[in-house]
């Protein structure tokens, strides 16, 4: 595969479970983002990592957990969200500051 | 902090040219980028200005005025394919290279 790939692609998950996205990129790129879209708001930075190191964390809550192994695989851990964070969430890869590439998205929806 | 703004929406026609506008403050301005997201699909990137001045690739064009605080996405010959959602997100160096700042987009409908 090539690209940005992110699984699973549609989520629905109860307030109590505990899930987690995963992201993967072929690109050889050395930076991965998490991003959240929320309808008629703009996309939001949660976290970003350089070479597997975390160096931005936008003020997430901390039910949102993010690993990072390598520089190509990135996931998100979710637990006891809120029904407020079903959203879009965007992964995304660049080498250094370049233009960021992004995946498909993973759709969530929290009842 | 950052603010960017974009119209929300835009209609043109099928072989028209349309412009979308952003315009953005920031103290430490250091790149603007535009992207391109088609409903339900992944953004992807279309332009990027850091110096003033007009980019022209193919039928889209960027342009660029730092001191203004703005910019615009130029598309021409526009077709069908081209109704989707343009995001501007821009750089601060005081912020880090990395992070962007996005506006909330301007969905564009092109209508036969």
């Amino acid at each position: 595969e090539t690209g940005v790939t992110q699984t699973p692609r549609h989520l629905v998950m109860g307030m109590t479970n505990k899930k987690s996205l995963k992201c993967e990129q072929h690109l050889g790129h050395n930076a991965m983002y998490w991003y959240k879209q929320s309808a008629k708001k703009p996309l939001e930075l949660m976290f970003v990592y350089n070479f597997k190191e975390q160096t931005e964390n936008n003020s997430v809550p901390s039910r949102f957990s993010p690993e990072c192994p390598n520089s190509s695989h990135l996931f998100l851990h979710l637990h006891t969200l809120q029904p407020e964070d079903s959203a879009l969430y965007l992964c995304a890869s660049s080498l250094q500051g370049d233009e960021q590439f992004f995946g498909p998205g993973t759709r969530l929806t929290v009842l | 902090g950052q603010n960017i703004d974009q119209p929300t929406e835009m209609t043109a026609t099928e072989g028209a040219i349309v412009q979308i506008n952003c315009t953005y403050q920031t103290s430490g301005f250091n790149g603007l980028f535009w992207y391109q997201q088609h409903a339900g699909e992944a953004p992807t990137f279309l332009s990027y200005n850091v110096l003033d001045g007009l980019e022209e690739k193919g039928r889209f064009s960027s342009f660029l005025s730092r001191s203004k605080g703005y910019s615009y996405l130029l598309l021409k010959e526009l077709q069908m394919k081209d109704s989707a959602s343009y995001l501007c997100a821009v750089r601060d160096r005081n912020t880090g290279f990395q992070k962007l700042v996005f506006g909330t987009g301007t969905r564009l409908l092109v209508s036969p």
